[in-house]
């Protein structure tokens, strides 16, 4: 199992440009987030689904949008890039046993800059 | 909503010496509790975990208890490394809900 895959591992754009961050599972996890981490700040979700043709919002999910057409793949879009955007991004996985969702397993991070 | 408080250092300490990490949390019910590592420049991994009042998570030698009456999940080491410098996250997964992490507490250990 290659687990949690993240594609790129480091961006840089400049404002106003869009781009989509790749995340893959093969554990056939239904819970599959994605989480920016910045300096001081800790983790900090910003999408969450819970099936394929499930997404919801969590605590930060402006300037961001997702889908999950499949089980395995759940990419996030940014929709015009901002320098407040600048984060590292992590992708993870989980899956649900008796009501509650086991051990998240991360991806390796992606790193973006927006200039 | 469910929450999870823990120590925010960062702690510093001589290789060989005990290292405890508090976390406490708040939340309905009987949450499953994590604790995470994050070694620079990596994602997350998972370090230990319980799943219900009075279990104990291990692993390469980290332990933490998971007290109800104390709503605590505090992690201990009997002897740091240089190899344990990371940060550490404390989380919770409540029933249906989403996790919720600790803010991160960064360990440097010197030689």
């Amino acid at each position: 199992n290659a687990g949690v895959t993240q594609t790129p591992k480091f961006q840089v754009l400049k404002t106003g440009q869009s781009m989509t961050l790749q995340c893959a599972q093969d554990m056939n996890h239904e819970y599959m987030s994605w989480y920016r981490q910045d300096p001081g700040m800790g983790l900090r979700l910003i999408h969450y689904s819970v099936g394929a043709g499930i997404t919801d919002q969590g605590e930060v999910p402006n300037g961001y949008n997702v889908s999950r057409s499949t089980t395995e793949d759940f990419p996030l879009r940014l929709l015009s890039a901002a320098p407040s955007q600048t984060s590292v991004y992590f992708c993870a996985s989980s899956l649900k046993t008796s009501g509650f969702y086991n051990e998240q397993f991360f991806g390796p991070g992606t790193r973006l800059t927006v200039l | 909503g469910n929450s999870v408080t823990q120590m925010e250092g960062p702690v510093t300490l001589s290789e060989e010496a005990f290292l405890t990490i508090n976390c406490t949390y708040t939340a309905t019910g009987y949450p499953s509790l994590f604790w995470y590592v994050q070694y620079p420049g990596e994602g997350l991994q998972l370090l230990l975990k319980a799943t219900k009042a009075d279990d104990k998570g291990s692993n390469k030698g980290f332990e933490a208890t998971y007290r109800k009456e104390t709503t605590s999940f505090h992690l201990e080491k009997g002897s740091v490394q240089v190899s344990d410098s990371a940060v550490y996250f404390c989380a919770l997964s409540g029933n249906g809900q989403n996790f919720v992490f600790g803010p991160g507490t960064r360990l440097s250990v010197l030689p």
